[in-house]
């Protein structure tokens, strides 16, 4: 079975600073992958997802991720932080033999001014 | 308009009662799911339904039962409540996914989310 590792639990940058969140996979076959994000109070919103094609993804608000086979990881990556990106931010991993994608346990993003 | 909503957006009850939860897509979309986030955040896959069908039911206690009415309505009604039953519950619904790969390949759109506490 999938699965997905968020390695970790907090993040803490500064505005303006770059971010990169880690996300690793667990699956035999080509996986779909997706990036979600979930503010404070909020249901959780599509930042990007993989399926195929060309590795480097590219998302809204300015994110992008990078599927590396190799090392069997998709990590998010954008180059200069807001204070609006304070959420929590989940990977997730599917398989089309199977019928449901697997969350990590997610990431929480802290911005210092 | 709002995409996926739920009510009510909190509840608070007492153990052994029974409560339901409402949630409603209006973006036509075929395929509707509850999840559970505990309060780690940890998000768990409870049951999708397609086209009214149970899809997943990930074994989940049977005091949890969901309701889809319609396409556009997947309720979840939980029997006896328990302690931990306490968490924040997410409907969701998606597309129809690429081309023979299968409705969990699309992008899911998640509602408010309706945080339950039992006492």
């Amino acid at each position: 079975a999938q699965s997905v590792t968020q390695p970790d639990i907090h993040i803490t940058v500064s505005e303006g600073a770059s971010l990169e969140l880690r996300c690793n996979y667990s699956y035999g076959a080509t996986p779909y992958l997706f990036w979600y994000v979930q503010s404070p109070g909020q249901g959780l919103q599509l930042l990007l997802k993989y399926f195929s094609g060309d590795t480097l993804v590219q998302g809204i608000k300015g994110f992008e991720a990078e599927f590396k086979r190799s090392q069997s990881s998709f990590n998010l990556r954008k180059p200069s932080v807001h204070w609006s990106d304070a959420a929590e931010y989940f990977c997730a991993v599917g398989a089309w033999r199977d019928d449901k994608i697997i969350f990590g346990k997610g990431t929480r993003l802290h911005i210092l001014p | 308009d709002t995409a996926v909503s739920q009510t009510p957006k909190y509840l608070v009850t007492q153990m052994g009662n029974d409560k339901s939860i409402k949630c409603e897509q209006n973006l036509g979309h075929d395929t509707m799911y509850w999840y559970k986030q505990d309060s780690k955040k940890f998000l768990k896959i409870m049951f999708s339904y397609n086209n009214k069908e149970l899809i997943i039911n990930e074994t989940v206690p049977n005091r949890f039962s969901p309701k889809s009415p319609d396409k556009a309505h997947l309720n979840l009604h939980i029997n006896s409540l328990e302690l931990g039953d306490s968490a924040v519950y997410f409907c969701a619904s998606s597309g129809p996914g690429l081309a023979g790969k299968g409705y969990h390949t699309d992008t899911q759109y998640f509602g408010p989310g309706t945080r339950l506490t039992v006492l």
